[in-house]
């Protein structure tokens, strides 16, 4: 069964500083796809990523940057030079290929607060 | 629309009580997916549309829970004699297809059982 666990409850950082957001996942798939999605106060899940079991490149977008490492079954997060405005809830979630459906199993979250 | 819209965003009901959770998702799409997401956990998977049929409803907790996609448009999920554990807010996904696109998230609906 597919499982993702964000080891991580809740971060606080003081704004500038880089953070990451970490993610362990476990599937028997051998392809399968890994997401993260932020969501702010106003509860809306924003996506920010879709990675598959195949593309292990890391990824940079702007602050926020990707590790995906199949090795460890991880595909963290990091945000660098953090901002108030990235003060949220980040998920992490998995999909797998065998699953019909591709339903998204999401972790619980990491509540991240950044501080001016 | 613009994005995936849910209707109403906050419900509050008796215990007991029958209630409708609607989902309009983004037109065009043709997968839809409703969530429950707790309090302090992530969203947790329910139903699955691929067009007006129920393709996988292997995430509804019991036969109280049901939804409807007549049209393979609008979504409708329907709770029957609510219980105070049904308090939750529950999510509705669209995907342009069922394969691993980007879901787009309505706001949700904040359900509160009295």
């Amino acid at each position: 069964a597919q499982k993702v666990t964000q080891a991580q409850t809740e971060i606080s950082v003081v704004e500038k500083e880089d953070v990451t957001l970490d993610c362990v996942y476990e599937t028997r798939d051998t392809t399968y796809y890994l997401f993260w999605y932020k969501q702010p106060p106003s509860g809306e899940l924003v996506f920010l990523i879709r990675r598959n079991s195949f593309d292990e490149q890391n990824e940079i977008s702007g602050r926020y940057s990707w590790n995906f490492q199949k090795s460890t079954s991880s595909f963290n997060f990091t945000i660098t030079a953090s901002q108030v405005v990235d003060s949220a809830v980040y998920f992490c979630a998995l999909s797998e290929d065998g699953a019909g459906s591709y339903q998204l199993t999401f972790g619980k979250g990491t509540k991240l607060s950044v501080i001016p | 629309g613009a994005g995936v819209s849910q209707t109403p965003s906050n419900k509050v009901t008796e215990k007991g009580k029958y209630v409708e959770l609607r989902c309009d998702p983004i037109s065009g799409h043709t997968a839809l997916y409703w969530y429950r997401q707790s309090l302090g956990q992530g969203p947790e998977f329910l139903i699955y549309f691929q067009g007006t049929g129920a393709a996988d409803d292997s995430g509804l907790p019991n036969d109280r829970f049901f939804a409807v996609r007549p049209e393979g448009s609008v979504s409708t999920l329907k709770i029957q004699r609510t219980e105070r554990g049904d308090s939750a807010v529950y999510l509705c996904a669209s995907r342009l297809d069922r394969v691993n696109t980007e879901a787009f998230f309505g706001q949700g609906t904040r359900l509160t059982v009295v």
